[in-house]
């Protein structure tokens, strides 16, 4: 399968652990973005790398929020000091820099966390 | 702030019934407007793509129109199936800078036999 994978799908934990999401995008994008997803409403932009570059982090919804890409290859998103309000999908996606503007971007399934 | 409004928020038809879905924008400057589709616990997938220059573009039973002066689309599903359930996601793309898109809440709908 040559999409873009997230692990792990399902998280539930308690409020105050930290959580951490992986993404892998399509071998070939060199831009990943993370969005976050809550029951009813569109995927809400978080932030993008391109190649490993992280060129959009003030839509972060807090500083307990960060993202990387060290590689330029896999991300990792991680939520510090989880709280309730942080329950939603976590979804990544990926596009080819030479096709933004396009706006076609390839998701993957997804990370659901829930925060007890 | 570039939104994207869609309507209605949710919808509910038989099975083999037409439906149309809207989507109004602010984005701008505009580059493209995609419509994607998102089945429950799952990503969102391209269903069709218009930039500027074109009014109306088909995908099989999905048919889309722009009207780039008023800033509205549309997305008719005609002959609806069951696993045409799921929500429809408005896209609208910026031209220039980042190329951020813009995803509007979407429209939940419910295809029953």
């Amino acid at each position: 399968d040559t999409g873009v994978s997230q692990n792990p799908r399902h998280k539930i934990t308690k409020r105050g652990q930290n959580v951490t999401f992986r993404c892998d995008p399509i071998s070939e994008h060199n831009r990943l973005y993370w969005y976050r997803q809550t029951l009813g409403q569109g995927p809400e932009f978080l932030t993008y790398f391109q190649n490993e570059a992280q060129l959009e982090k003030s839509r972060l919804l807090s500083d307990r929020f960060s993202a990387e890409r060290p590689k330029g290859s896999f991300s990792t998103l991680e939520i510090q000091r989880t709280e309730q309000g942080d329950s939603a999908m976590y979804l990544c996606a990926s596009s080819a820099a030479d096709r933004v503007n396009t706006g076609e971007l390839f998701f993957g399934e997804g990370s659901r966390l829930t925060v007890l | 702030k570039n939104q994207v409004e869609q309507s209605p928020q949710s919808l509910i038809i038989l099975e083999g019934k037409n439906c149309t879905l809207q989507c109004n924008y602010t984005v701008s400057p505009f580059s493209n407007l995609r419509w994607y589709k998102q089945d429950t616990g799952r990503g969102p997938v391209s269903l069709t793509i218009m930039t500027f220059s074109e009014n109306t573009k088909s995908n099989g039973r999905y048919t889309a129109t722009l009207d780039a002066d008023t800033k509205q689309s549309s997305l008719h599903i005609t002959a609806s199936q069951l696993s045409d359930s799921a929500s429809y996601i408005c896209v609208v793309t910026p031209s220039g800078g980042s190329y951020i898109p813009t995803f509007g809440r979407g429209t939940s709908l419910i295809v029953h036999p």
